[in-house]
């Protein structure tokens, strides 16, 4: 069935630096990426999306790009800060609401 | 606006009880669905519905029902909790049409013993 591999399952980096978040797909059908951000104790939340006929998508210190080819997109987060501290959903669709959610990313922002 | 509202945030089940997990939201979405949330396995859709009337189930429906009477509620059941079950649950709801974006509740955390 369809498959979302997601790397690294944690993440530690200094505050400042750049996190780097891989996902691969398995259903070349898959038109939209969304990824989504979960604090603790809370639902996780969107952060930013890519449709299939789009490369890169950027929105301030976030962006996430597409390989249709290679079947894989990342999330690039730049000047990274403690609130950025969080556990990071990579997810795919064929273009209905069956989303198929990656294992999730913990990511840790060290001050 | 509450957006997508879940109750209750905790829950004690023993094995062969049944509950109804409530979850409602006050965006006329069409689009409502359940996820559960275990460690390393991410989220997994249970059921959604495309709206009034309309249900179908996702990757693990087994020992849970839905129902979706009114746009704004779509509550779970659990007809035979089993241990297997203990987990988090989501609520999430989307206008509808094309894929977009998800808005999740705050979570409905289960035990069962």
């Amino acid at each position: 069935g369809e498959n979302v591999e997601q790397h690294p399952s944690t993440l530690s980096v200094q505050e400042g630096d750049s996190a780097v978040i891989k996902c691969t797909y398995s259903d070349s059908a898959s038109n939209y990426f969304p990824w989504y951000k979960q604090e603790l104790g809370k639902g996780p939340q969107l952060i930013i999306d890519i449709r299939s006929n789009v490369g890169e998508k950027k929105d301030q210190r976030i962006a996430v790009t597409l390989n249709k080819t290679a079947k894989h997109f990342s999330l690039h987060i730049t000047e990274t800060q403690p609130e950025d501290s969080a556990v990071y959903f990579c997810a795919a669709s064929t273009g209905t609401y069956k989303y198929i959610f990656g294992t999730g990313t913990r990511l840790k922002v060290l001050a | 606006n509450a957006g997508v509202t879940q109750t209750p945030k905790f829950q004690v089940l023993k094995t062969g009880q049944s509950m109804t997990l409530q979850c409602a939201q006050d965006m006329n979405h069409e689009y409502m669905s359940w996820y559960r949330q275990d460690p390393g396995m991410g989220l997994r859709l249970i059921h959604y519905s495309v709206g009034a009337g309309i249900t179908d189930q996702g990757e693990v429906p087994n020992g849970y029902n839905v129902s979706r009477s009114t746009t704004e509620d779509f509550p779970l059941r659990l007809l035979s909790a089993a241990p297997s079950q203990t987990s988090v649950y989501f609520c999430a709801s989307s206008l509808g049409g094309a894929a977009g974006e998800l808005f999740f509740g705050e979570g409905s955390r289960l035990t069962v013993l």
